[in-house]
């Protein structure tokens, strides 16, 4: 099975400054890979999926941007963070079958002050 | 619209039986699945239901009704580390899971 590796755990930033979350998959090959994002006490929202390399589609438009420099490699970023960007940041993947459930990273708390 | 509606919070009592619903209206149906989520953490994988019919997994139990947009998750024996948000997701037709708000759980002595 899977194994996902997220940094950092936790994360203070302030406005204005770029981010950089990495994720990195273990355990499987040609992963489907996702970020979303969870806003205190509220449901998960989509963020970006991949497919492969280079392939990135983007479901919220917004200041963040993603990059899947290698297969098992999944990447966040953002050139200038707002306060709105605070939230709980989660990748996951699947693995392959229909039936595949997702499957998260321990994901990375960040606050922007 | 695609929507997925789950009651907000739940109250159970150590030991008892709970019934936890989600009702989904997506763009077609490829499963539904069933997480936990525990304060702080991130969400783990309970169930997935594609047929209509009772899936059980030791305490917990889901079940799906495809012809209704329905589906239930029960939890038997309830103990206090139970106490989490549990979060409905639909696959529709592009294998896109659509996502309820979470119902949170609570667990009193």
């Amino acid at each position: 099975s899977q194994t996902i590796h997220q940094w950092p755990a936790t994360l203070v930033q302030p406005v204005g400054s770029p981010l950089s979350l990495e994720c990195t998959v273990e355990g499987t090959s040609n992963p489907n890979l996702y970020w979303y994002r969870q806003a205190a006490g509220r449901g998960l929202q989509l963020l970006f999926y991949s497919v492969g390399i280079g392939q990135i589609s983007s479901e919220v438009p917004q200041n963040l941007s993603a990059s899947r420099p290698q297969d098992r490699q999944f990447i966040l970023s953002s050139k200038k963070l707002l306060l709105s960007d605070s939230g709980f940041y989660l990748c996951a993947c699947t693995g392959t079958g229909e039936s595949s459930p997702l499957h998260f990273g321990n994901g990375t708390r960040l606050t922007v002050t | 619209g695609q929507n997925i509606d789950q009651p907000t919070e739940m109250t159970a009592t150590e030991g008892a039986i709970v019934q936890i619903n989600c009702t989904y209206q997506t763009s077609g149906f490829n499963g539904l699945f069933w997480y936990q989520q525990h304060a702080g953490e991130a969400p783990t994988f309970l169930s997935y239901n594609v047929l209509d019919g009772l899936e059980e997994k030791g305490r917990f139990s889901s079940f799906l009704s495809r012809s209704k947009g329905y589906s239930y998750l029960l939890l038997k024996e309830l103990q206090m580390k139970d106490s989490a948000s549990y979060l409905c997701a639909v696959r529709d037709s592009n294998y896109q899971l659509i996502w309820g708000a979470g119902t949170k759980l609570i667990i009193k002595p």
